[in-house]
């Protein structure tokens, strides 16, 4: 079983809408989770971290977390045709090294 | 401040040679990460410095890599001989430190993509 699953899409919505990604993680000793942007050909960028169960938001980014449901999530509000990219969902369990989900490849269309 | 940079940003080689790679971490950063992301898979953890030590090593696939950390400045991966299954993107990661361990945040690199022929 994946540590960490998320659907690879592609995911598409248009221009001003909501994008809602989502992960799932098996190890339930899981105690920090974060979300990377990966455009094409360069580094995963952290645009999220989240840590407690309930919503964090920072601009147009709302982190979700539901530790008994070992779900993540992120939405991404009034989507823009730059926030086009892989995210990637990624789980701590505290030894330090990060496990990664495949990644959801998201379109914004203009 | 300059990120955490990696040379070469590709690499062709043939099977059976030899391959190293470099990763320079954000200066002050005592924490350093290599990754793996080969076609089609989920970026994989392979081993953690912490300065110059060897923290975890568990993600090391075989005896042909070998990770090094001299001075706890700069890294290097070698792959020798390399195989065909170890094409893939190499990540290097950075963090400090941090009070509460959980919360530490790791930068990455633009990655080296390394193909085996």
């Amino acid at each position: 079983q994946k540590e960490v699953e998320q659907n690879s899409g592609p995911l598409s919505v248009p221009e001003g809408a909501i994008a809602s990604l989502n992960c799932t993680y098996s190890d339930r000793v899981s105690q920090s989770f974060f979300w990377y942007r990966q455009y094409s050909g360069k580094s995963p960028e952290l645009i999220m971290s989240i840590y407690s169960n309930g919503d964090k938001e920072d601009g147009r980014f709302t982190a979700q977390l539901n530790k008994a449901s070992q779900y993540v999530s992120l939405l991404i509000r009034d989507s823009q045709p730059s926030d086009s990219a892989t995210y990637l969902c990624a789980v701590c369990t505290g030894a330090n090294n990060l496990f990664f989900g495949t990644g959801t490849r998201l379109t914004v269309i203009p | 401040e300059a990120g955490v940079t990696q040379f070469p940003s590709h690499s062709v080689i043939e099977k059976g040679q030899t391959v190293t790679l470099r990763c320079d971490p954000i200066s002050g950063h005592d924490n350093l990460y290599w990754y793996r992301r080969v076609m089609g898979k989920e970026i994989k953890f392979l081993l953690h410095f912490v300065k110059e030590s060897k923290q975890d090593e568990s993600g090391m696939p075989n005896n042909r890599f070998l990770a090094e950390r001299t001075g706890g400045t700069y890294s290097t991966l070698k792959v020798q001989p390399a195989e065909l299954e170890d094409s893939g993107v190499y990540f290097c990661a950075s963090s400090q430190e941090y009070y509460n361990r959980i919360q530490e945040t790791q930068y990455f690199g633009p990655g080296t993509r390394l193909l085996v022929l």
